[in-house]
């Protein structure tokens, strides 16, 4: 059984182009996140919500909208992507309980972007 | 800000070799500690955790123990197997609802046989 899950696997698109990544966890979890891995292997938090409410929101461009539509799923929209969005994205969810707190990953989704 | 700094590599071994990869962090108050391994074309796989100060975390034969007084969660492994080879993050997370992990640049093991 897949725990946290991702669609798609890859990506590859246009620029200009509008997509979006699905996350899906079946672990009970209430907080979900959203990562971002660069070239260089450097891992960096985008989002977070809890309870389908926006925790963080790190100094990421508008063109990515997180949307939560329950503490289930998490997904990730992009607009007019670019050449620089080219990239891992990896979906997180964990408890909030602080005794409780790590997280568990999906397994990427990678994003090239022509 | 809270960070975490990471020994850079690769890091190239010998089978049953011993390994340490050094980790240092800097955060206010007290931080939960973790060591993450990212297998190639893979996600993520938490390896051990810990969560307040000497606890020590160990999972697949390894270990690391969190000092608070130098600040550091170094991770070691006695003897390394060709199927450790894969990339080694350490990770801090404050103790608040929500929070996320804050990673250190990651460090590429390889092991030969």
């Amino acid at each position: 059984d897949t725990a946290v899950s991702q669609t798609p696997k890859y990506l590859v698109t246009q620029m200009g182009n509008d997509k979006s990544i699905k996350c899906e966890q079946n672990l009970g979890h209430d907080t979900m996140y959203w990562y971002k891995q660069d070239s260089k292997k450097f891992l960096k938090i985008m989002f977070s919500y809890n309870n389908k409410e926006l925790i963080i929101n790190e100094t990421v461009p508008n063109r990515f909208s997180p949307k939560s539509p329950d503490k289930a799923h998490l997904n990730l929209h992009i607009n007019s992507l670019e050449l620089g969005d080219s990239a891992v994205y990896f979906c997180a969810s964990s408890q909030s309980s602080p005794l409780r707190n790590e997280q568990f990953f999906g397994p990427g989704t990678r994003l090239t972007v022509l | 800000g809270d960070s975490v700094t990471q020994m850079e590599g690769p890091v190239t071994l010998s089978e049953e070799a011993f390994l340490t990869i050094n980790c240092t962090y800097t955060a206010t108050g007290y931080p939960s500690l973790f060591w993450y391994v990212q297998y190639p074309g893979e996600g993520l796989q938490l390896l051990l955790k810990a969560t307040k100060a000497d606890d020590k975390g160990s999972n697949k034969g390894f270990e690391a123990t969190y000092r608070k007084e130098t600040t550091s969660f170094h991770l070691e492994k006695g003897s390394v197997q060709v199927s450790d080879s894969a990339v080694y993050f350490c990770a801090l997370r404050t103790n608040q609802a929500g929070t996320a992990l804050i990673f250190g640049k990651g460090t590429t093991l390889s092991v030969s046989s």
